[in-house]
Order: C-alpha cells, then sequence, then structure tokens
C-alpha cells in the first residue's frame, strides 16, 4: 500500500495567516492526489483534486501544489471557517489512501 | 442536483448483521463508482473500497476484504455496504463517496459525498 504522511499533524493559525500543510507519499502518484476539508460532525468536503486543480466553488485562497511524492496545499489569509482538518488522498494505484490528517486550530 | 443520502444511525450487538444503504439521486447512477469510507471515533479517513454499479466490479482495501460487502442496486440507483457478523471494533461512522470520472471509467478524487451512518455496536 501506498503510505500518505501528513506534516504537521497539527497546526496553530490565526485568522489572515498562510498556512501550508505538506503531503508526502511512499511512492510516486503522479498528480492523482486529492485534498479535503473535514469540520467537526461534517463529511469530508473535497477541495483540490490532480494535486493542484481547484474545485468549482472552492474559494481562490485554497491551492494545492507537486507531484510525484510532495504535494502541499495552501490555504491564503485564513478565515474562520478554515479551521477544520484536511486529509490528502492517493487515487492512483488501489488500495486508495488517506494522510493522517492535519487539524488547523486558533492560535 | 447530485446527492447522496445516507441511511440512519444504527445500534447492533456484536454478531448481528447490518446493511446501511447510500440513495443517490441526480445523475445516471451506473456511470460513477461509489465509494465507502470509515471513520472511527476521534480518528482519520480510512479507504474501504469502492464498487462500479455499471458491471459490479468492486476494489476492496485489504483491510476490509472479508470483512464487508459491496452492493448496488441500480433499479433505485442505491448503493449498499454490508456486514454479516458485527463486532465492536466496527463501530464508526461510515460514508459513502462519488468520485469524478478521470477517463473512460476510470475513477478520480471523491466529489460528492453521502451525510454519514453512524454504527455503534456494543452488548
Amino acid at each position: 500500500d501506498i503510505q500518505m504522511t501528513q506534516s504537521p499533524s497539527t497546526l496553530s493559525a490565526s485568522v489572515g495567516d498562510r498556512v501550508t500543510i505538506t503531503c508526502r507519499s511512499s511512492q510516486s502518484v503522479n498528480d492523482r492526489l486529492a485534498w479535503y476539508q473535514q469540520r467537526p460532525g461534517k463529511a469530508p468536503k473535497n477541495l483540490i483534486y490532480k494535486a493542484s486543480s481547484l474545485k468549482s466553488g472552492v474559494p481562490s485562497r485554497f491551492s494545492g501544489s507537486g507531484s510525484g511524492t510532495e504535494f502541499s496545499l495552501t490555504i491564503n489569509s485564513l478565515q474562520p471557517d478554515d479551521f477544520a482538518t484536511y486529509y490528502c488522498q492517493q487515487y492512483n494505484d488501489y488500495p486508495w489512501t488517506f494522510g493522517q490528517g492535519t487539524k488547523v486550530e486558533t492560535k | 442536483e447530485v446527492q447522496l443520502v445516507q441511511s440512519g444511525e444504527e445500534v447492533k450487538k456484536p454478531g448481528e448483521s447490518l446493511r446501511i444503504s447510500c440513495q443517490t439521486s441526480g445523475y445516471t447512477f451506473a456511470a460513477y463508482w461509489i465509494g465507502w469510507v470509515r471513520q472511527m471515533p476521534g480518528k482519520g479517513l480510512e479507504w474501504m473500497g469502492i464498487i462500479y454499479p455499471g458491471d459490479s466490479h468492486t476494489r476492496y482495501s485489504p483491510s476490509f476484504e472479508g470483512q464487508v460487502t459491496f452492493s448496488t442496486d441500480n433499479s433505485i440507483s442505491a448503493a449498499y455496504v454490508q456486514w454479516s457478523s458485527l463486532k465492536a471494533s466496527d463501530t464508526a461512522m461510515y460514508y459513502c463517496a462519488r468520485p469524478i470520472i478521470i477517463e473512460g471509467t476510470t475513477p478520480g478524487a471523491y466529489d460528492i459525498w453521502g451525510q454519514g451512518t453512524m454504527v455503534t455496536v456494543s452488548s
């Protein structure tokens, strides 16, 4: 199985901050990498697909980059709604796998 | 509007069987894969597997192979996951999700999610 490792596990930030979450895969997943946001008690929501493509309707302060084994999700100017847990997921090889999650909390 | 609506919360005893559902609407059911994701209390997302209603082709995560069974009823555009003998460790929130199509019938990122079904297994 491809292992997905996110860092950091927890990130403390303030409204207006620029934050970056990193996701590394144990082998290349090409660009078949998605990012999801999950708020407490809610279903996950897709933000980014194909490593850097922003899903329609997602605010442009979210961006993704990377390919191969190293990826990142950046949130420019963090908003109150953005305090949540973020997951990366590879869909290049079965079984698909998720990272362990990064919780963005209030500093 | 594409929607995935899951069945309600379940409370079961160890050893009991269970089937939960994911009722879809707003798109051609047979043309899109449906995936299942587990989230144990306070934990992260785990990929369980995926089924293609068009031909019932299924891929299970090794962690779930033999533990659960995916199925669909194309006549009513619904997907299911079932357990024949529940364990306490099956206590979790279960999500269904529909991926985008990358090309042909190849699934991609999970685009649309159900609201989740909480399953509690306790004696």
